[in-house]
């Protein structure tokens, strides 16, 4: 069965670092998405994906985060200078349609920042 | 707005009894709602969804959740859990936008599963 995959599973990285989390999305998926969750807290959304476009971002997502579908398989986050409070897991999702279609999430990067 | 509430944070059950996790909604159109679990350090796994066909849900493991629109809830339901249930539960809705959607979690449900 077809799955969404991340890596690194868990990356710690100095306060001020940039960080590239990688996602490999379900191959015949259209729409991709960033959500996070800091421990003890909810899963957020943080941006949605479409035709090598954001579609959707949230307050969150400020300009220390960029996304980029590199090549025809792979879908990054970045964050070019990390904070403490960056410190959190972050899930990858994708979808074949918007329209309420299910999202499929991968495992997760689990980020600490010191 | 979309949103959904969890209202517990935990629940601990036996072995072999019934698992109820709770959930209501909110929403200002006819919402599809969705179930998903996550096991220690594993990823989140969709147990379920409603999208307005049957108002009862059957899911994977033998859990399902009824749709009640008068009572805006979409509660989670398995007869008989197993150890392999203790995991976090994620009531979730989607917040349709411009077309695109983005999914609005609860705060989870952390089910503990005892012998």
């Amino acid at each position: 069965e077809p799955e969404v995959t991340q890596t690194p599973s868990h990356q710690v990285t100095q306060m001020g670092q940039e960080v590239i989390l990688r996602c490999v999305p379900i191959s015949n998926h259209l729409y991709f998405y960033w959500y996070r969750q800091i421990l003890g807290q909810k899963v957020e959304f943080l941006v949605s994906f479409y035709n090598n476009e954001i579609s959707e971002k949230s307050e969150i997502f400020d300009d220390q985060f960029s996304v980029e579908r590199p090549d025809g398989s792979n879908f990054t986050l970045k964050i070019r200078s990390t904070k403490l409070e960056d410190s959190a897991m972050y899930f990858c999702a994708s979808s074949g349609h918007r329209g309420g279609e299910t999202q499929y999430f991968g495992p997760g990067t689990r980020l600490l920042v010191l | 707005a979309q949103s959904v509430t969890q209202l517990d944070s935990h629940v601990s059950v036996s072995e072999g009894t019934p698992v109820l996790l709770r959930c209501n909604y909110s929403s200002s159109y006819s919402p599809s709602l969705f179930w998903y679990v996550q096991h220690p350090n594993k990823g989140l796994q969709l147990l379920l969804k409603y999208t307005s066909a049957a108002t009862l849900v059957k899911g994977i493991n033998g859990f399902e959740a009824e749709f009640k629109k008068s009572e805006t809830s979409f509660h989670l339901t398995k007869p008989s859990a197993h150890m392999s249930d203790a995991a976090e539960y994620f009531c979730v809705v989607i917040h349709f936008s411009g077309g695109y959607n983005k999914l609005i979690f609860g705060a989870g449900t952390r089910l503990a599963v005892h012998p």
